[in-house]
């Protein structure tokens, strides 16, 4: 067990849907990554909070919103949800402090299906 | 850009077997480097990583990997495998501090392990 929740398991929804995603980061740890797992794609980053604030962004879809709240727990926002969209979603979290060395926990993922 | 590759999507080995799994990265900045294991309907677990101390890197379960700079390789391996290492393994650059991917995790398409009794 890494530390890390993440909630809801597993996702079902339709095309055009919106979805929220949670993540509860390890206790004291003030980094949250949000990736996406598909078979075509493989891992990919989406964005990083730090502290509340957004630190970093990758190849994350305008359609694609995330926030980091003041308890630290995490929130990644799917919207107009597509076919395509449809992968395992990861949250990771690490200490912060030095971003490019620290390790980063993952949770067990949420699994979004859309049909 | 920083890029990871990883030779051989999948690969066998029997139990006791030496077992090898590829790395190469692309890095214009010296890099930091991981090795994550997947089991099946989990998340991530770091194996190892490199942060530009010791070029053999040990870590845990067993497992190993060396940095290699003129190669620029960090393969993963393990001198006797055992049925319980058999998972998706990823190997994954970071890069240094500053700029737009601060703490971005670059991932190789990953190397599925199966271990044969």
């Amino acid at each position: 067990d890494s530390g890390v929740t993440q909630t809801p398991k597993h996702l079902i929804t339709a095309t055009g849907q919106r979805v929220t995603l949670r993540c509860s980061p390890r206790s004291g740890d003030l980094s949250v990554y949000w990736y996406q797992q598909s078979l075509d794609q493989g891992l990919q980053f989406l964005i990083q909070y730090y502290n509340g604030e957004e630190r970093a962004k990758g190849n994350i879809l305008e359609r694609f919103s995330a926030q980091q709240f003041p308890d630290l727990h995490s929130e990644l926002n799917l919207s107009s949800l597509e076919l395509g969209d449809s992968a395992l979603y990861f949250c990771a979290s690490s200490a912060g402090h030095a971003p490019s060395t620290d390790t980063q926990y993952f949770g067990p993922g949420t699994r979004l299906t859309v049909l | 850009a920083q890029s990871v590759t990883q030779l051989g999507s999948h690969v066998s080995v029997s139990e006791g077997a030496l077992v090898l799994l590829r790395c190469n990265y692309s890095s214009s900045v010296p890099p930091y480097l991981f090795w994550y294991v997947q089991y099946p309907n989990q998340g991530l677990q770091l194996l190892l990583k490199y942060t530009s101390a010791a070029t053999l890197v040990k870590g845990i379960n067993g497992f190993e990997a060396e940095f290699k700079k003129s190669e620029t390789s960090f393969h993963l391996t393990k001198p006797s495998a055992h049925m319980s290492d058999a998972a998706e393994y990823f190997c994954a650059v970071s890069q240094n501090a500053g700029g737009t991917s601060y703490g971005k995790l670059t991932f190789g398409q990953g190397t599925i392990l199966t271990v044969h009794p």
